[in-house]
């Protein structure tokens, strides 16, 4: 029962390089969702998806895309990375097509580091 | 704006010994407050959902509470595997989830 599964654990990137942090479940959720958690901020919501070709941003979109071709799932495109990237990112899902009044089943998280 | 404010930042206790965290939120209508736990190097894990004032959950040696403006996760004779960092979210009117920063909780044998 592997939930949700995020790789790389740990990935390194010198500035202006691009990568995507993948993300897949196998819950069957319709609801996705990309964080960032920083010291002392707690975690912030990126973008998220309530289906298959569904995406919308959230609180701290910008230098980030998504996409949702299937509903397994739902991977995280860095651009052009940016030492204000560093951080640890967390995929979460849901079995309810919201986050704000239903529970977060979270991966075990990303740790990106942008020199 | 809907805020989530999360007291003490870190704790200490011995094994066995009972206390409380707590959350503080503003929010324009609950529609739900969240705990979880965290482990380090790990994603939050999901404990307890409260809808409204009044409601109580139990889960081993803890309790969740819930009045109008504020949660507190009482943790009755800790174990020294309930260290972890414990952390607070509501979902409000603006129909997003805001999470606090968290309690880091550490009990000593």
């Amino acid at each position: 029962n592997a939930g949700v599964t995020q790789t790389p654990k740990f990935q390194v990137l010198k500035t202006g390089q691009s990568m995507t942090l993948q993300c897949a479940q196998d819950m069957n959720h319709e609801y996705m969702s990309w964080y960032r958690q920083d010291p002392g901020m707690g975690l912030r919501l990126i973008h998220y998806s309530v289906g298959a070709g569904i995406t919308d941003q959230g609180e701290v979109p910008n230098g980030y895309n998504v996409s949702r071709s299937t509903t397994e799932d739902f991977p995280l495109r860095l651009l052009s990375a940016a030492p204000s990237q560093t951080s640890v990112y967390f995929c979460a899902s849901s079995a309810v097509l919201s986050s704000y009044n239903s529970p977060l089943h979270f991966g075990n998280g990303t740790r990106l580091t942008v020199t | 704006e809907d805020q989530v404010t999360q007291s003490p930042e870190a704790l200490r206790l011995q094994e066995g010994e009972s206390s409380s965290l707590n959350c503080s939120y503003t929010v324009s209508g609950l529609r739900g407050l969240f705990w979880y736990r965290q482990d380090p190097g790990k994603g939050p894990e999901f404990l307890f959902t409260l809808y409204s004032a009044g409601e109580e959950k139990e889960k081993e040696r803890l309790k969740a509470t819930l009045t109008k403006k504020e949660s507190f996760l009482h943790i009755t004779a800790p174990k020294p595997e309930d260290s972890a960092t414990y952390l607070c979210a509501v979902g409000g009117g603006a129909q997003k989830l805001v999470f606090g920063q968290g309690t880091r909780l550490t009990i000593n044998p």
